[in-house]
């Protein structure tokens, strides 16, 4: 069955510092993989796409990497803000036309 | 439509009673996904249409629930004699379904929805 596992499922850390997020998948075929960041009462808004013959792919302080050989993404944020606090959903392609969403991983930013 | 609309955007209703909750996805878009979020937890996938069908329904928790979607578009989600656990927002996602390209999900701003 085709899955996307995210990890850790929350993480509290310190304005800020770095951290990093977790995606892994079993989708064939392979099209795309997205982050998305959800703040809290909206809905999830697209960060960044990967494709197969991406490695990484930054947006401001977001760094996304994508390892298609062991279906591996991870979502890395520097220098922390507060308004990092928000839930981030990692949603893989299957190639044809079926998006497959991983549960997320609640992030929450201290002061 | 220029976004997902979902409606209503709040809903409290007591234990027993019946609950339709209304997506209307991006016009065009074949794709639409429901999901939900209990409070401070993750996605939860619920159904997964493709035009007016739908392929995967495994995420339904139970024979309360069912969806359906008429016109490739509008899709309404019930939810019949609401438990206490069914509070939780409901998210709605619609995309192209394009193979290619188009495979962006857009959500609504959801639904939250309490059983008092």
């Amino acid at each position: 069955k085709n899955q996307v596992e995210q990890s850790p499922q929350s993480l509290i850390i310190l304005e800020g510092k770095n951290c990093t997020l977790q995606c892994n998948y079993t989708v064939s075929p392979f099209s795309n993989l997205r982050w998305y960041k959800q703040d809290t009462g909206r809905g999830p808004v697209s960060l960044t796409i990967m494709t197969f013959s991406e490695n990484t792919k930054s947006n401001g302080r977001y760094t996304a990497t994508l390892d298609a050989d062991t279906k591996q993404s991870s979502l890395h944020i520097t220098a922390s803000q507060l308004s990092d606090s928000a839930s981030y959903i990692c949603v893989v392609s299957e190639g044809g036309n079926k998006l497959v969403f991983g549960a997320g991983t609640i992030l929450r930013v201290k002061s | 439509g220029a976004g997902v609309s979902q409606s209503p955007s709040n809903k409290v209703t007591e234990k027993g009673k019946d609950v339709e909750l209304r997506c209307d996805p991006i016009s065009g878009h074949t794709a639409l996904y429901w999901y939900r979020q209990s409070l401070g937890q993750g996605l939860e996938f619920l159904i997964y249409f493709q035009g007016n069908s739908a392929p995967d329904k495994s995420g339904l928790p139970s024979d309360r629930f069912s969806a359906e979607r008429t016109g490739g578009s509008v899709s309404t989600l019930t939810i019949q004699r609401t438990q206490q656990e069914d509070s939780a927002v409901y998210l709605c996602a619609s995309s192209s379904g394009l193979k290619w390209g188009g495979t962006e999900a857009f959500f609504g701003q959801g639904t939250r929805l309490t059983v008092v």
